[in-house]
């Protein structure tokens, strides 16, 4: 079966600052990967998916995640924090007709 | 425009008391899914509908059942042989069943014990 893990609960970050948040997962074929973005009291929303091609994958909002098969990680980054990304992130892989999550990293965004 | 919705927001249940928690697309998804989510654990799945008339049981189904009489619904019951069924719910949907398409979410309903 196949699992994600966030090891980060929780991360603070200036307002400017870079950002990079970790995913492993694990799964045995070639997996499809998701990074999604919740705001508190809201549903989840869809910031970027690997499938196959270009390991480095552009979403929405400035962000980008590197598929590293070798590690199997497939990390979200942004260059500059703006204090709107104050959120929950949460990685995802695909298995047989479901999504499994991550537990989540809380991000909190210094001024 | 397009979306899902999930109502209501806040709900309340009594003990012994069952509950339904709705959730409408105009998507036009023929796969929609039920998460529980807890602080600190993620999103679990309850349930899963691939298409109208057909339901799995997720990972988390026991207190739970669904329906799926109509493409755009699939509402969820809470009943009372859920015992912690204070959570946020999340509904979702994506185009077909394969689990490459990325899911849709609602904005969730907060279900809470008096």
């Amino acid at each position: 079966a196949q699992s994600v893990t966030q090891p980060d609960i929780h991360i603070t970050v200036s307002e400017g600052a870079s950002l990079e948040l970790r995913c492993n997962y694990s799964y045995g074929a070639t997996p499809y990967l998701f990074w999604y973005v919740q705001s508190p009291g809201q549903g989840l929303q869809l910031l970027l998916k690997y499938f196959s091609g270009d390991t480095l994958v552009q979403g929405i909002k400035g962000f980008e995640a590197e598929f590293k098969r070798s590690q199997s990680s497939f990390n979200l980054r942004k260059p500059s924090v703006h204090w709107s990304d104050a959120a929950e992130y949460f990685c995802a892989v695909a298995g047989s007709y479901q999504l499994t999550f991550g537990k989540g990293t809380k991000l909190s965004v210094i001024p | 425009d397009g979306g899902i919705t999930q109502s209501p927001k806040y709900l309340f249940r009594k003990e012994g008391q069952n509950v339904t928690l709705s959730c409408e697309q105009n998507l036009n998804h023929d796969a929609m899914y039920w998460y529980r989510q807890d602080p600190g654990q993620g999103l679990r799945l309850i349930y899963y509908s691939q298409i109208v008339n057909d339901f799995q049981k997720g990972d988390i189904a026991e207190g739970y059942s669904v329906s799926r009489e109509k493409k755009e619904s699939f509402p969820l019951t809470v009943t009372s042989a859920q015992k912690n069924p204070t959570a946020f719910y999340l509904c979702a949907s994506s185009i077909d069943r394969d689990s490459n398409q990325p899911q849709h979410f609602g904005d969730g309903t907060r279900l809470s014990i008096l």
